[in-house]
């Protein structure tokens, strides 16, 4: 199976700020990579769709990269809404598996 | 407008079993693959199984392999997740999610999602 490792699994930071989040994967997988944002007793958005494509209806502050292994999520001027889990998931190969998350607070 | 309702879920002793039911609606559910995915208390999201547009293929998750069993009805345009054998790492909020894509899946829609709670 393969893993999926996200970094920080928290951070803090302002309204206005940029914000990076790192995945990686235990082994290559292209750039099949999305990325999901959940608010708490809420179920999961979909944002970032093969590492780099934006979900429709998604603002474009949001932003991904990176291929083979790595990847990052930016969020390039964190909003009040923006504060929540994010999770990064691998479809290159069954089972499909999810990060451990990334709490973005406020400082 | 997609919208996908869970159904089934509940308290349930250790070794029990439940079936948790998804009611899609506002899209062609026959078209598209579906999934379920948990999440435990305070904990991240777990995949757990998923299912090809007419159940031709499955997949699981090694954690419930051999004992839940994904399978949908396209003509009530319900899926389905037989769960057997529960067990207290089970206890999950349980998500019924729909594919766009079969081979590399992403999830583009969720429903609210059933709690399941297993303990004596």
């Amino acid at each position: 199976d393969i893993q999926m490792t996200q970094s920080p699994s928290s951070l803090s930071a302002s309204v206005g700020d940029s914000v990076t989040i790192a995945c990686r994967a235990s082994q290559s997988i292209g750039t099949i990579l999305n990325w999901y944002q959940q608010k708490p007793g809420k179920a999961p958005k979909l944002l970032i769709y093969v590492a780099s494509s934006l979900q429709s209806g998604v603002p474009s502050r949001f932003s991904g990269s990176g291929s083979g292994t790595d990847f990052t999520l930016t969020i390039s001027s964190l909003q009040p809404e923006d504060f929540a889990t994010y999770y990064c998931q691998q479809s290159y190969s069954y089972p499909l598996t999810f990060g451990g998350g990334t709490k973005v607070e406020i400082k | 407008e997609v919208q996908l309702v869970e159904s089934g879920g509940g308290l349930v002793q250790p070794g029990g079993s439940l079936r948790l039911s998804c009611a899609a609606s506002g899209f062609i559910f026959s078209s598209f693959a579906m999934s379920w995915v948990r999440q435990a208390p305070g904990k991240g999201l777990e995949w757990v199984s998923g299912i090809s547009t007419s159940d031709e293929s499955t997949y699981y998750a090694d954690s419930v392999k051999g004992r839940f069993t994904i399978s949908r009805d396209n003509s009530k345009n319900t899926l389905y997740l037989q769960m057997n054998n529960l067990r207290a790492e089970d206890t999950a909020v349980y998500y019924c999610a729909k594919y766009r894509g079969w081979s590399n899946p992403r999830i583009d829609y969720w429903g609210l999602g059933t709690l399941v709670t297993v303990s004596s």
